[in-house]
């Protein structure tokens, strides 16, 4: 499987605080992905990119942004978190012509 | 539009029989299709990819799927269960029908239950 791994796993935060999830793969893969899943509902895209410094939007943006100043790291920052957004987060990554590899996920807690 | 639904939520089977869980899909494209599975508290495995080859598509862990254009079905399949299936399974579409610009659908799962 592809080297990924999110920091932290667990986070239990405030309504209206800034939170930051990371991501960081040890693939030199292009692509990256943000995802978050919610009962009901499977996966879902929030942001991806297809290199550093390209970024673009999913299905369920508002309220999310990234950045992706290396290759190895995609940071998925809530500006002001509210309580619709506790989810647990998958980040995944992809080579070319390779399907996508997930990392362990985030479980975000907001209270 | 793309769009991919599981048929079943939940499926239960008892350990030594056969598995059986169903995706159905829509795509303006020649899709591409994956089933991916997900243990609790872990991300998502890979078990096998339909990328316009072989209709019946062979994955890890015995499962084999087979892609059906008339029926736009995608169902997974596996001869025997064993109590380590026990997870959630996800039928996936890729948009644009390529497998290398990302960008997947996912359905909304299936739980597997093994019994004894």
């Amino acid at each position: 499987d592809a080297g990924i791994t999110q920091s932290p796993r667990h986070k239990v935060t405030e309504t209206g605080t800034p939170v930051t999830l990371r991501c960081h793969q040890t693939e030199n893969h292009r692509y990256m992905y943000w995802y978050r899943q919610d009962p009901g509902h499977g996966l879902r895209l929030i942001h991806y990119s297809y290199g550093v410094k390209d970024t673009d939007k999913g299905e369920v943006s508002d309220g999310y942004s990234v950045s992706r100043s290396k290759t190895e790291d995609f940071l998925l920052t809530l500006e002001s978190a509210t309580s619709s957004q506790t989810s647990v987060y998958f980040c995944a990554s992809q080579g070319d012509n390779q399907p996508q590899h997930f990392g362990d996920g985030t479980r975000l807690s907001i209270l | 539009a793309q769009s991919v639904t599981q048929l079943d939520s939940h499926v239960s089977v008892s350990e030594g029989t056969p598995v059986l869980l169903r995706c159905n899909y829509s795509s303006s494209y020649s899709p591409s299709l994956f089933w991916y599975v997900q243990h609790p508290n872990k991300g998502l495995q890979l078990l096998l990819k339909y990328t316009s080859a072989a209709t019946l598509v062979k994955g890890i862990n015995g499962f084999e799927a087979e892609f059906k254009k008339s029926e736009t079905s995608f169902h997974l399949t596996k001869p025997s269960a064993h109590m380590s299936d026990a997870a959630e399974y996800f039928c996936v579409v890729s948009i644009h029908g390529s497998s290398n610009t990302g960008k997947l659908i996912f359905g909304q799962g299936t739980t597997l239950q093994v019994k004894p």
